[in-house]
């Protein structure tokens, strides 16, 4: 099994510009979810999903936009990218979900830069 | 946000000692797991503990909860240079939807 994989590794991206940060998950795990790391601040929940086709918002929600019609993958979009998006991202997958959250699997994380 | 808070922040030990660090939160759980950041890497699953346990062994890990006081502690005994990681505990609240969410991380440097 490959676990989790995030693509891309690096990004830097102007202000305005949109991307998508891929990630896929090969385990057929119900949970899937996103996160933003930033210095002294620690993990912060952006999206998550408990299953295709269902997704909520997290602590930090506003600027990105997820969907999940796969088990498989869920991407994080970011529409408008600003500065304060420069974060490094994980993405997260692990069985349960909904009432009771078991191992979670992370993927390598993708470094974003917005200029 | 139903986070959890580890404590100390910093730690900073020689090899062979014992490393103990705490999180707390705020809210009734069903779980609580403890996870290791290496730098630059993603993070790595630990040990879980449900909130009907109060103590969980994994090798030289021993986590404890008090559900009492809203607490947790991680002890790695006999530390080796390898340890030098950041450690995070997250906790999934009954009451607060389905969401996961960790703490900002305690940061342990093992000194040969």
């Amino acid at each position: 099994n490959a676990g989790v994989t995030q693509t891309p590794k690096f990004q830097v991206l102007k202000t305005g510009q949109s991307m998508t940060l891929q990630c896929a998950q090969d385990m057929n795990h119900e949970y899937m979810s996103w996160y933003r790391q930033d210095p002294g601040m620690g993990l912060r929940l952006i999206h998550y999903s408990v299953g295709a086709g269902i997704t909520d918002q997290g602590e930090v929600p506003n600027g990105y936009n997820v969907s999940r019609s796969t088990t498989e993958d869920f991407p994080l979009r970011l529409l408008s990218a600003a500065p304060s998006q420069t974060s490094v991202y994980f993405c997260a997958s692990g069985s349960g979900g909904g009432v009771i959250y078991n191992e979670q699997f992370f993927g390598p994380g993708t470094r974003l830069t917005v200029l | 946000s139903q986070q959890g808070e580890e404590d100390p922040q910093a730690l900073s030990i020689q090899e062979g000692e014992n490393a103990t660090m705490n999180c707390s939160y705020k809210t009734s759980i069903n779980n609580l797991q403890w996870y290791r950041q290496n730098s630059g890497r993603g993070l790595v699953h630990l040990i879980l503990i449900r909130s009907n346990e109060r103590e969980k062994h994994s090798g030289r890990l021993r986590v404890t909860l008090d559900t009492s006081k809203k607490s947790s502690s991680l002890l790695i005994t006999a530390s080796r240079a390898a340890d030098t990681a950041s450690y995070f505990c997250a906790t999934d609240a009954i009451h607060s939807g389905y969401a996961l969410n960790f703490g900002k991380g305690t940061s342990l440097l093992v000194t040969p």
